[in-house]
């Protein structure tokens, strides 16, 4: 247990659905990561958030919308999503601004679109 | 722009001996290093960092890393190793600027045969 808690551990949903991930951290950190993990790719950063503003988005198609309501939480809504799409969705947070700290991954949601 | 190298994409060494997973990172500043572990369908777990001081750091699981400055490397290291130890370890620097981004390495996976 590392403190970075993500729900729903696996997801299927149709092209066509609306769906959102969840990840809540309770390590009082102050930034959070939205990366994607496919099967043989390198680990994609999507989004990260830093005091609850958005400081990153690499180029992430709008299909996938990224909500920081608070330090603790960190969502990403999914939408008419493709089969490619379909990969391991990481959520990890951090402290501090001077690099010096690791980040701490949830479990992943494992997200199957079909 | 900053980066790292994992030249291998699969280590095996018998249970028992030593093994070395090599890194390589290209930085503008300090580095700032980390090593993750990945075990199936879970997220990263956190194993050990080089920040500054003594270029030999230890970490979890009797794990250790060598931070080697002129050879801009950070090769990840145990004397003898379990059959426990097989997964996917990733390499990881620290981004300082902008968004406090971690970028990581393409990933190695290690077996270890009984």
């Amino acid at each position: 247990e590392t403190g970075v808690t993500q729900t729903p551990r696996h997801l299927v949903m149709g092209m066509t659905n609306k769906k959102s991930l969840k990840c809540e951290q309770h390590l009082g950190h102050n930034a959070m990561y939205w990366y994607k993990q496919s099967a043989k790719k390198p680990l994609e950063l999507m989004f990260v958030y830093s005091l609850e503003e958005r400081v990153e988005n690499n180029s992430v198609p709008s299909r996938f919308s990224p909500e920081c309501p608070n330090s603790s939480h960190l969502f990403l809504h999914l939408h008419t999503l493709q089969p490619e799409d379909s990969a391991l969705y990481l959520c990890a947070s951090s402290q501090g601004r001077t690099g010096r700290t690791e980040a701490f991954f949830g479990q992943g949601t494992r997200l199957t679109v079909v | 722009a900053q980066s790292v190298a994992q030249p291998e994409d699969q280590v095996n060494v018998a249970e028992g001996n030593p093994l070395t997973v090599k890194c390589t990172y290209s930085v503008s500043g300090n580095p700032y290093l980390f090593w993750y572990v990945q075990y199936p369908n879970r997220g990263l777990q956190f194993l050990l960092k080089y920040i500054t001081g003594d270029n030999l750091v230890k970490g979890s699981y009797g794990f250790e890393a060598e931070f080697n400055k002129s050879q801009t490397s950070f090769h990840l290291k145990k004397p003898s190793a379990l059959v426990s130890d097989s997964a996917l370890y990733f390499c990881a620097v620290r981004d300082i600027g902008y968004g406090q981004n971690f970028v990581f390495g393409p990933g190695t996976r290690l077996s270890v045969l009984p």
